[in-house]
């Protein structure tokens, strides 16, 4: 059984660019959730996908957007981006209906 | 929606003495209470859980408390170790908002042998 992956686990951007962070989810699970983690924080939800949809939003711009892919995995994808958006994004993924998550190890986004 | 605050911030502990971390969450539908565990540069991990049925639950030296009433639930570490030095997140969700977590702001506890 493999857990949860994400590439790449560390990325520096300019403000105003683009970026697509990748999830795998782990063997099993159908549900990915997206979470963003600023220094000193907890992690902050932003979306989940289900079923190749988003299932619920969290607080975020519309300039954070996602995707999930037939074989569960997932994209979140930011534009434009701002220095605040600098933080540690975590993949969570769960089998529908249960809560309990297993976390990927994060893509450290650092934006210049 | 749900609004989950977490006490202290920081926590230093002694050896073998016991750390206790609270938090409060405002919905009432919620009724899942997770704990992670945090090391520095990992991804959280998750070391104990409890639903609203449920009052107390207890893993080795770990145990959860929940007071639905009050809406407060709380971690206990008994006989503390150095491995347990990390920070601690407490979180909320409700049965129909499986997966999406509210997270309490982090406790960063210190065991000093």
């Amino acid at each position: 059984e493999t857990g949860v992956t994400q590439s790449p686990t560390h990325l520096i951007k300019t403000r105003g660019q683009q970026v697509t962070l990748r999830c795998s989810s782990q063997s099993g699970h159908n549900t990915v959730s997206w979470y963003q983690q600023a220094l000193g924080q907890g992690p902050q939800f932003i979306f989940q996908y289900y079923r190749e949809e988003e299932n619920g939003r969290g607080n975020f711009p519309p300039r954070f957007s996602g995707l999930q892919f037939p074989n569960y995995s997932s994209e979140l994808n930011v534009n434009a981006l701002e220095l605040d958006d600098s933080a540690l994004y975590l993949c969570a993924s769960t089998l529908s209906g249960a809560n309990v998550l297993t976390f990927g190890a994060g893509s450290r986004l650092t934006v210049l | 929606g749900e609004n989950v605050e977490q006490h202290p911030s920081t926590l230093s502990v002694q050896e073998g003495d016991s750390a206790v971390i609270k938090c409060t969450y405002s919905d009432s539908a919620s009724n899942y209470f997770p704990w992670y565990k945090q090391e520095l540069g990992k991804r959280p991990q998750l070391i104990i859980d409890i639903r609203s049925n449920v009052g107390e639950k207890k893993d080795q030296r770990i145990a959860v408390t929940l007071n639905k009433t009050a809406k407060h639930f709380s971690l206990h570490i008994t006989e503390t170790q150095p491995e347990d030095s990390a920070v601690y997140f407490c979180a909320a969700s409700a049965t129909d908002s499986w997966g999406k977590f509210q997270f309490g702001a982090g406790t960063q506890v210190v065991v000093t042998p």
